[in-house]
């Protein structure tokens, strides 16, 4: 039972252009939401989180944004760089105190010059 | 210069033979966590531990021990009995449970 997902495995886009990484989710119950980014053989590096009180948080070129509703988040990347290329994960905590984060499959994005 | 080390970076082992991964941070965190990596597939939770002397078990903990002894370390045990033990091992830590979790560099296993 896939609670998180994302459903492009890969995505390329053109140097300076904004890039999009969606991520959607099946339980009600989760109200803390982060990406990762990671690059072979190293561990993930946490991007940027947002909390279920918020619908958008912006941290320099990444905003992510919440849509409650359709129980969906994306990450914005503007502009995109090349050292951007790498595996994005989203990941998901249903409230405050649960250890369990739970991830989703990974977007590889390539950022083409 | 603080952060999370996972030693070694590559590890080799015959089938059959236990093997445990090291996990050390000097964050001062009290809660540290071992995922599992596999290709195509998402982060998998092995075990966690909230505080010293106490560890619970993740989605995956089939094969897998673990030790909590000192604040700082969270070895992990491979044992004989994890069936298919060839991964990509990543160890975590966060202030509290729950907080945003921070990842060391990984150590791939690969079991001969």
């Amino acid at each position: 039972d896939q609670q998180v997902k994302q459903n492009s495995p890969s995505l390329s886009v053109q140097e300076g252009r904004i890039s999009i990484l969606n991520c959607d989710y099946t339980n009600s119950m989760f109200d803390y939401f982060l990406w990762y980014k990671k690059y072979p053989a190293e561990g993930p590096t946490f991007l940027i989180s947002i909390s279920s009180i918020k619908d958008k948080n912006e941290d320099g070129r990444f905003t992510v944004f919440l849509n409650k509703s359709a129980k969906h988040l994306s990450l914005h990347i503007v502009p995109s760089q090349p050292g951007d290329s790498a595996v994005y994960f989203c990941a998901a905590r249903a409230n405050f105190g649960n250890e369990k984060l739970t991830f989703g499959t990974g977007t590889r994005l390539t950022i083409i010059p | 210069d603080g952060g999370i080390t996972q030693s070694p970076k590559y590890l080799f082992r015959k089938e059959g033979q236990n093997v445990t991964l090291s996990c050390e941070q000097n964050l001062n965190h009290d809660a540290m966590y071992w995922y599992r990596q596999d290709p195509g597939q998402g982060l998998r939770l092995i075990y966690y531990s909230q505080i010293v002397n106490d560890f619970q078990k993740g989605d995956i903990a089939e094969g897998y021990s673990v030790s909590r002894e000192k604040k700082e370390s969270f070895p992990l045990t491979v044992t004989s009995a994890q069936k298919n033990p060839t991964a990509f091992y990543l160890c975590a830590s966060s202030i509290l449970s729950g907080d945003t979790q921070y990842f060391g560099p990984g150590t791939r296993l690969t079991v001969l």
